[in-house]
């Protein structure tokens, strides 16, 4: 079945380490996204990517960093630069930039993480 | 630059009453617009968009939504709540290529609450 998966599905940080959250999808799909969610904010975006090794940043990105070395895969890192990382995050993808040509985001089950 | 109102964090129905779920947005072209779902501790799931064409689309789960450009609305109905609509409700929009904005926007989502 094609999709998308994150892992993993918790993940505990202690204050001052980096972490990197996993995002594969065999959809061949061109564009990948990370969202944060956080309860009744929505989904805020932190990085794009329309194309492999390329990637653009999005409305929250400080304190993040993103590569995007194969079609399937966008890891996102989240460093000890980020100071409130508690969060649910999501990876979605689409064939082409969703807003630009309405196309659907297909997300993952998401991650949640939690700083101690 | 496009946003979307989402009005009612929660919105609290009875089994096989009416379901109204209200969006609004703001967009300086022709807009693409979203409705998607989540579950508790999932990811998102498309119920239905408007692209372009007939102004009230039907998507999943007997779901619709109508396209209303004078009163830039995307309000989301289904004439009779289940129990498994109980969910997290995010209306999206996006500019599309003609606003030069490529990924969309999301409201802060509408929390579905269904009594027996």
């Amino acid at each position: 079945d094609g999709g998308i998966t994150q892992s993993p599905k918790y993940l505990f940080r202690k204050e001052g380490q980096n972490v990197t959250l996993s995002c594969e999808q065999n959809l061949n799909h061109d564009a990948m996204y990370w969202y944060r969610q956080d309860p009744g904010q929505g989904l805020r975006l932190i990085y794009y990517s329309q194309i492999v090794n390329d990637f653009q940043k999005g409305d929250i990105a400080e304190g993040y960093s993103v590569s995007r070395e194969k079609k399937e895969s966008f890891p996102l890192t989240v460093t000890s630069a980020q100071k409130n990382p508690t969060a649910f995050y999501l990876c979605a993808s689409s064939i082409e930039l969703a807003g630009g040509y309405g196309d659907t985001q297909y997300f993952g089950p998401g991650t949640r993480l939690t700083v101690l | 630059a496009q946003s979307v109102t989402q009005l009612g964090s929660h919105v609290s129905v009875s089994e096989g009453a009416l379901v109204l779920l209200r969006c609004n947005y703001s967009s300086s072209v022709p807009p693409y617009l979203f409705w998607y779902v989540q579950y508790p501790n999932q990811g998102l799931q498309l119920l239905l968009k408007y692209t372009t064409g007939a102004t009230l689309v039907k998507g999943i789960n007997g779901f619709e939504a109508e396209f209303k450009k004078s009163e830039t609305s995307f309000h989301l109905t289904k004439p009779s709540a289940h129990m498994s609509d109980a969910a997290e409700y995010f209306c999206a929009v996006s500019d599309g290529p003609a606003g030069g904005s490529y990924i969309p926007t999301f409201g802060r989502g509408t929390s579905l609450i269904v009594h027996p």
